[in-house]
């Protein structure tokens, strides 16, 4: 069993649709990690978080310590949003090195 | 513009030849990563370094080498070793090694085998 695990795997939405994506984990972790994937496969950071929520733009990320999962809401999304979304958690103890789960391909259609 | 230029973006490899992956950093950061993606799998830690002339295994060293003589540059050699070397390489930094450190990416270097 993956230590991170994401879902759905691949999510297809409509212009302007409110998405979900979903993230649980199975170690106790420091921080968890919201990455952005282009599809020339160039990553950027999102979200860094360990606790509550965090908003930035049309994205909001929040996680849930005691139950060990995490969610990425975008709202009224847009193609331009289609890319792969990656969950990865720092575990805690370690020096800083990540986790990464497999991440999910989103799609929106205009 | 600060960031991460991996160089080449493809990079082709004929079968016992080494090749390494450029990775330069203008973010005056002091720790660097190598990661690998395969299809359908989480990126998985080859090598990092928190700091000049220092550098440790990740979880999949073997087939690897790097060095880390300046804290701009962090190589990858990809060596003859490696029996499966087709992937997506990624490199990327943090301002330290640390539990609440960002790290940036990358654009990706992706590597074939001919």
């Amino acid at each position: 069993k993956n230590e991170v695990e994401q879902s759905p795997q691949n999510l297809t939405a409509q212009e302007g649709e409110f998405i979900t994506i979903n993230c649980s984990y199975s170690v106790g972790i420091s921080a968890l990690h919201w990455l952005q994937q282009h599809p020339g496969g160039g990553i950027v950071s999102l979200f860094m978080l360990s606790s509550g929520k965090k908003k930035h733009g049309r994205l909001i990320a929040t996680i849930n310590i005691q139950e060990k999962h995490s969610s990425l809401h975008i709202t009224a999304s847009h193609p331009r949003d289609s890319a792969v979304y990656i969950c990865a958690v720092t575990p805690g103890g370690s020096q800083g090195n990540l986790i990464f789960g497999k991440g999910t391909k989103l799609s929106v259609k205009p | 513009d600060g960031g991460i230029t991996q160089s080449p973006k493809y990079l082709f490899r004929k079968e016992g030849q080494n090749v390494t992956l450029s990775c330069e950093q203008n973010l005056n950061h002091d720790a660097m990563y190598w990661y690998r993606q395969d299809p359908g799998q989480g990126l998985r830690l080859i090598y990092y370094s928190q700091i000049v002339n220092d550098f440790q295994k990740g979880d999949i060293a073997e087939g690897y080498s790097v060095s880390r003589e300046k804290k701009e540059s962090f190589p990858l050699t990809v060596t003859s070793a490696q029996k499966n070397p087709t992937a997506f390489y990624l490199c990327a930094s943090s301002e330290t090694l640390g539990i609440n450190q960002p790290q940036h990416f990358g654009d990706g270097t992706r590597l074939s085998i001919l």
